[in-house]
């Protein structure tokens, strides 16, 4: 089976930096993805890694490391919109998603 | 707008009853899933579908159906409800299920059996 841990929640100060972690064991790799989900909404795809390395996008960046089994999404200079829960997905060697509790980020004035 | 409906937006059923969720997408994605979503348990996979005439089982299908008769549809099945199925059920397609290729989700359905 997949296992995949990131924390429960973790809250910021508005224009801060904040690192959400995702740690995982899968049976085969196949890339890992972030997700935003605003309460009662869908979630909406941020990014995408399958290589070791960092990749920007704007304010979020996500970082993998394979051999670790970990990955990071840093969201900085925050802002009040960015209150939502991040869903860490790995595609495991199946090609199937399989999802984290998520994390939710409670941005403060 | 393209994207992915479902309907109903909520529904309350009681336990017994049989009801089907709908899903359908405008991109011509390969690909669709339905995923529940419980709290603290995070989203899981039911059934997906590769391609227009097949079907998979995901993490927990036991006590759903799915079909993929065309590639815009992609229908769930509850034959017999439980109160365990109550949940949020979301549907999602990629155009196809490697590389790059995200999971865009619908607006979900949230479902409550009695």
């Amino acid at each position: 089976g997949q296992n995949i841990d990131q924390p429960t929640e973790m809250t910021a100060t508005e224009g801060a930096i904040v690192q959400i972690n995702c740690t995982y064991q899968t049976s085969g790799f196949n890339g890992l993805f972030w997700y935003q989900q605003h309460a009662g909404e869908a979630p909406t795809f941020l990014s995408y890694n399958v290589l070791d390395g960092l990749e920007e996008k704007g304010r979020f960046s996500s970082f993998l490391s394979r051999s670790k089994g970990y990955s990071y999404l840093l969201l900085k200079e925050l802002q009040m919109k960015d209150s939502a829960s991040y869903l860490c997905a790995v595609r495991g060697g199946d090609y199937k998603l399989s999802f984290g509790a998520g994390t939710t980020v409670t941005v403060r004035a | 707008i393209a994207g992915i409906t479902q309907a109903p937006t909520s529904q309350i059923l009681a336990a017994g009853r049989r009801m089907t969720l709908r899903c359908t997408q405008d991109m011509r994605h390969n690909a669709m899933y339905w995923y529940r979503q419980d709290l603290g348990l995070g989203l899981r996979l039911i059934h997906y579908s590769n391609t227009a005439g097949t079907t998979g089982k995901g993490e927990v299908p036991d006590g759903y159906s799915v079909s993929r008769a065309n590639t815009d549809d992609f229908p769930l099945t509850l034959a017999s409800a439980v109160p365990s199925q109550t949940s949020v059920y979301f549907c999602a397609s990629s155009e196809r299920t490697s590389g790059a290729n995200e999971q865009f989700f619908g607006p979900g359905t949230r479902l409550t059996v009695l």
